[in-house]
C-alpha cells in the first residue's frame, strides 16, 4: 500500500516549457488536491476534485489545470512554466471533507 | 476569504525547553487539523481538533481549540531534537460546505539545539 506517489521527485524546465506532474493513489480516497508550497507561505491550494470527473479552483490556480477522470490519478498540468511556478509540489489525498490528508513526497520544480 | 495566520514563524529552543505554536483564523473554523514536516519531507497528519474548547493530548503534545472555535494551539513539553520540523495548522470555515478549502496556516519552523 504505497499512499500517494508523486512523480518525479525533481524537475527543472525552462520558462515557456510545459510538463505534468503525476500523482496516483492506491488508496480509493475521493477527496485529492495539489498545493504549492513556498518559504513563509505554507501550503497554498491550486485545483483540487471531491471525485472523478469533477475539479474545481483553489486560491491559486492560474498557470494550471488539472482532470480526474480516474478515481486514482490527479495529474497537475503546466501549461507554459514561468519562474513564479518555482515550489515544491504536494498531492494530497482524502477520504472526506474532514479526513486527514496524506500527502505525497512532493515534487521540488525549478524554472529557468 | 478564509485567512488562517500562525505565530511565531520560527522558534529556536534548547533540548528540553517547552515550545507553542498559536494558530488564528478570521472565520469560525468547523475544526483544525496539525501536521508536521519534517525538514525535506512533506506533512504528516497529527491530530484533529472539532469541539469547542476541546484539548488533546499526544505523549508530550497537547492541542487546544479555542471556546470561539477561531484559534488553535500546540504545546510541545520538554522538546527533544526529534520535534524538529515545520508545524502547521489547517482549517475548514463553518460556511466552506465542500471540505476541500483546507486552509493552512504559514508554518512555525521550530529547530532545537542540543
Amino acid at each position: 500500500n504505497a499512499g500517494v506517489t508523486q512523480t518525479p521527485k525533481f524537475q527543472v524546465l525552462k520558462t515557456g516549457q510545459s510538463m505534468t506532474l503525476q500523482c496516483a493513489q492506491d488508496m480509493n480516497h475521493e477527496y485529492m488536491s495539489w498545493y504549492r508550497q513556498d518559504p513563509g507561505m505554507g501550503l497554498r491550494l491550486i485545483h483540487y476534485s471531491v471525485g472523478a470527473g469533477i475539479t474545481d479552483q483553489g486560491e491559486v490556480p492560474n498557470g494550471y489545470n488539472v482532470s480526474r477522470s480516474t478515481t486514482e490519478d490527479f495529474p497537475l498540468r503546466l501549461l507554459s512554466a514561468a519562474p513564479s511556478q518555482t515550489s515544491v509540489y504536494f498531492c494530497a489525498a482524502r477520504r472526506g471533507k474532514d479526513s486527514p490528508l496524506h500527502f505525497g513526497n512532493g515534487t521540488r520544480l525549478t524554472v529557468t | 476569504g478564509q485567512q488562517v495566520m500562525q505565530i511565531p514563524q520560527y522558534q529556536h529552543v534548547q533540548e528540553g525547553e517547552d515550545f507553542t505554536t498559536y494558530c488564528n483564523s478570521s472565520t469560525t473554523l468547523s475544526n483544525i487539523q496539525w501536521y508536521k514536516q519534517r525538514p525535506g519531507g512533506h506533512p504528516v497528519f497529527l491530530i484533529q481538533l472539532v469541539k469547542s474548547g476541546e484539548v488533546k493530548k499526544q505523549k508530550r503534545l497537547t492541542f487546544q481549540f479555542g471556546e470561539a472555535k477561531k484559534n488553535s494551539s500546540l504545546h510541545i513539553t520538554a522538546t527533544q531534537t526529534t520535534d524538529v520540523g515545520t508545524y502547521f495548522c489547517a482549517g475548514r470555515g463553518v460556511g466552506e460546505t465542500s471540505g476541500s478549502r483546507l486552509t493552512f496556516g504559514e508554518g512555525t519552523q521550530l529547530t532545537v539545539n542540543p
